[in-house]
């Protein structure tokens, strides 16, 4: 069965710079999303992408974040300069129209 | 905010039918619900959705009451690997575009 690949599993950094975390979605998926996950918190909608612009974003997803899909097959979230606080598990989901959403298993970022 | 209302936790015993209700009073006439699960830290899984009749499929079963403000997941013949925190939520018919906004959920223990 197609599932949503990401990487790293886990990526560590220093506080103050930029990482990229990358997803690979469902090949014939049109609908990609982020979402975030601190530690024994609620899982929380980042921002969701569509026909290459971001259709919506939550408060979370402020100017330090961005998206893009560079091909035809990468999704990528970027944090342009981290923080303590965006220590959390990213996960990456696509889905077809009027299909449900499939989730990857995530990037844990650790920012030190 | 999440629309739906879930019990903390639960226990069931292994080879027994978990059953997990879920309140969404305020659900509209074309919100669907939809419920995930998440095995330790991994990424949501998706299980199954229904808007006012009950589905099947092979993982659960999914039952709505006549009036759409309850649902109960069942999980027929419970197996240790269904331990997780089974997340119900309600959303509309926009699929493409619409976010998932998870709740706490109810962390399903299943007992050997």
């Amino acid at each position: 069965e197609p599932e949503v690949t990401q990487t790293p599993s886990h990526q560590v950094t220093q506080m103050g710079q930029e990482v990229i975390l990358r997803c690979v979605p469902i090949s014939n998926h049109l609908y990609f999303y982020w979402y975030r996950q601190i530690l024994g918190q609620k899982v929380e909608f980042l921002v969701s992408f569509y026909n290459n612009e971001i259709s919506e974003k939550s408060e979370i997803f402020d100017d330090q974040f961005s998206v893009e899909r560079p091909d035809g097959s990468n999704f990528t979230l970027k944090i342009r300069s981290t923080k303590l606080e965006d220590s959390a598990m990213y996960f990456c989901a696509s889905s077809r129209d009027n299909q449900p959403q499939h989730f990857g298993d995530g990037t844990r970022l650790s920012i030190l | 905010d999440a629309k739906t209302t879930q019990p903390p936790s639960m226990d069931c015993a292994e080879g027994r039918a978990a059953n997990l209700p879920c309140n969404h009073s305020t659900i509209s006439g074309n919100e669907y619900v939809y419920w995930y699960r998440q095995i330790h830290s991994q990424g949501p899984q998706y299980i199954i959705h229904g808007l006012k009749n009950n589905e099947t499929n092979e993982m659960a079963s999914l039952i709505i009451t006549e009036d759409r403000k309850s649902s109960t997941l069942i999980l027929p013949h419970a197996t240790l690997r269904d331990t997780a925190v089974y997340y119900c939520i309600v959303r509309g018919t926009n699929f493409g575009n619409e976010k998932l906004t998870f709740g706490t959920g109810t962390r399903l223990t299943i007992i050997p």
